[in-house]
């Protein structure tokens, strides 16, 4: 149980254009998702929060025009790179809490996004 | 602001050998404190702690969490070359349920 998909896995775009992921719960109710980035040999760098039904909650330096988030559902958040640059290439991870359970986090298996 | 601090940042060790890694933390709003294990992907989910001194077990992976100290320890004993990976821990804050601060994780690298 408790599996997060991710999808693409991968994507390469050129600069200028938006990239949307896509990051579901397929089998628990998440309220709460987390977007993170990754950098080579570096932590988790935690982006943003995602509430169902609500706007979601930016960590400071993260541009909110720049990386969009909604999460219209329970089990699906979408994260859209709009104006992708070079150094937006990265790998995002996504994760989800269940609604009510304990702190434990299960992530995604990342999107590396590569902007040409 | 919160803060997750992991040593070593990398380690090499050999089959056979037991490794501890150690995570020190400093946050307003403590909750949990997790161990997870990133491969070539994601991270996976090791262990959550929230009570110091009870160990938490996993076959050849252990756990331990002092409050007063602000302090973890992973211990994994008889170390595997599947042992190889990043080491994360991250800190689950109070202020919202699963919201975590990560540390910069530790490398292990198990040679055969």
């Amino acid at each position: 149980g408790a599996v997060v998909s991710q999808h693409p896995s991968w994507v390469i775009c050129k600069s200028g254009t938006s990239v949307k992921i896509e990051c579901r719960s397929l089998d628990f109710q998440a309220t709460t998702m987390f977007w993170y980035r990754q950098f080579p040999k570096q932590s988790l760098m935690l982006m943003a929060t995602s509430n169902e039904g609500s706007k979601a909650t930016y960590e400071q330096g993260v541009e909110k025009d720049k990386f969009l988030i909604n999460h219209a559902s329970l089990t699906l958040s979408t994260l859209t790179v709009t104006s992708a640059h070079p150094e937006d290439s990265s790998f995002y991870i996504c994760s989800a809490s269940i609604a009510g359970g304990p702190d434990t986090q299960y992530f995604g298996p990342g999107t590396r996004l590569t902007v040409l | 602001e919160d803060k997750v601090v992991q040593s070593p940042l990398s380690l090499v060790v050999h089959e056979g050998d037991t490794v501890t890694l150690n995570c020190s933390y400093e946050v307003t709003n403590f909750r949990s404190l997790l161990w997870y294990k990133q491969e070539k992907k994601a991270p996976t989910f090791l262990f959550m702690l929230t009570s110091s001194g009870i160990e938490k077990k996993s076959g050849r992976l252990s756990s331990i969490l002092d409050k007063k100290e602000l302090f973890s320890i992973l211990n994994i004993t008889a170390t595997q070359t599947g042992d190889s990976a990043i080491y994360l821990c991250a800190v689950g804050l109070g202020t919202n349920a699963g919201k975590s601060t990560f540390g910069d994780g530790t490398t292990l690298t198990v040679k055969p």
